[in-house]
């Protein structure tokens, strides 16, 4: 079945370093999209990058890349020089090509990063 | 461009009341889903639906009913509501490929005295 874990409930980053945040998942379809969203504290959910199960290389966005490891079925999101509007909620989710298209969340990471 | 659109953004019910939180988007998207969102638990998967007609549960569906009538509308009702159904509510919606993301409205908080 589906499953997305993310371990950390919170993290702390000073300003201008790099973090990251973990997410492991878990499927058994060999086809499947690996996401990240951002929520800051205005509520509204906004993607930052993907990442495709056949994808070679990790993907980059920006300050964002995904460290995506297929033999561990891990998709760590890790943002260099963190700067202080990327505090918020970071969520993982996935999502299968089993027919049903499900988006699966993860619990989330919330980042605060200091100056 | 509108997007995915969510009605009402704030909403305050009593024990056992009904209502019906509206969908709506502009994208041609075929996969349209509800989701809650609770401290510690991230979202919820409540129903999802791959086209019209077709609609199916998630993980948390029960005292949630949707339909899913045409391509753009997606609404969800709750029958008769609790205070466990206190949540924040969101709507997205996509194309239905696993290589694409989803766009989320702008959600709705809900809570039930």
């Amino acid at each position: 079945a589906q499953k997305i874990t993310q371990t950390q409930p919170g993290m702390f980053v000073q300003e201008k370093e790099a973090v990251t945040l973990d997410c492991t998942y878990d499927t058994s379809d060999p086809s499947y999209g690996l996401f990240w969203y951002k929520q800051p504290s205005s509520g509204e959910m906004i993607f930052l990058i993907y990442q495709g199960s056949y994808d070679q290389q990790n993907a980059t966005e920006g300050r964002y890349s995904l460290n995506f490891q297929k033999a561990r079925k891990s998709a760590n999101l890790v943002i260099s020089a963190s700067q202080l509007g990327d505090s918020a909620m970071y969520f993982c989710a996935m999502r299968e090509t089993s027919g049903t298209y499900k988006y699966i969340f993860g619990t989330g990471t919330r980042l605060k990063v200091l100056a | 461009n509108a997007g995915v659109t969510q009605t009402p953004k704030f909403q305050v019910l009593k024990t056992g009341q009904s209502m019906t939180l509206q969908c709506a988007q502009d994208m041609n998207h075929e996969y349209m889903s509800w989701y809650r969102q609770d401290p510690g638990m991230g979202l919820r998967l409540i129903h999802y639906s791959v086209g019209a007609g077709i609609t199916d549960q998630g993980e948390v569906p029960n005292g949630y009913n949707v339909s899913r009538s045409t391509t753009e509308d997606f609404p969800l009702r709750l029958l008769s509501a609790a205070p466990s159904q206190t949540s924040v509510y969101f709507c997205a919606s996509s194309y239905r490929s696993f290589n694409t993301e989803a766009f989320f409205g702008q959600g709705t908080r809900l809570t039930v005295v």
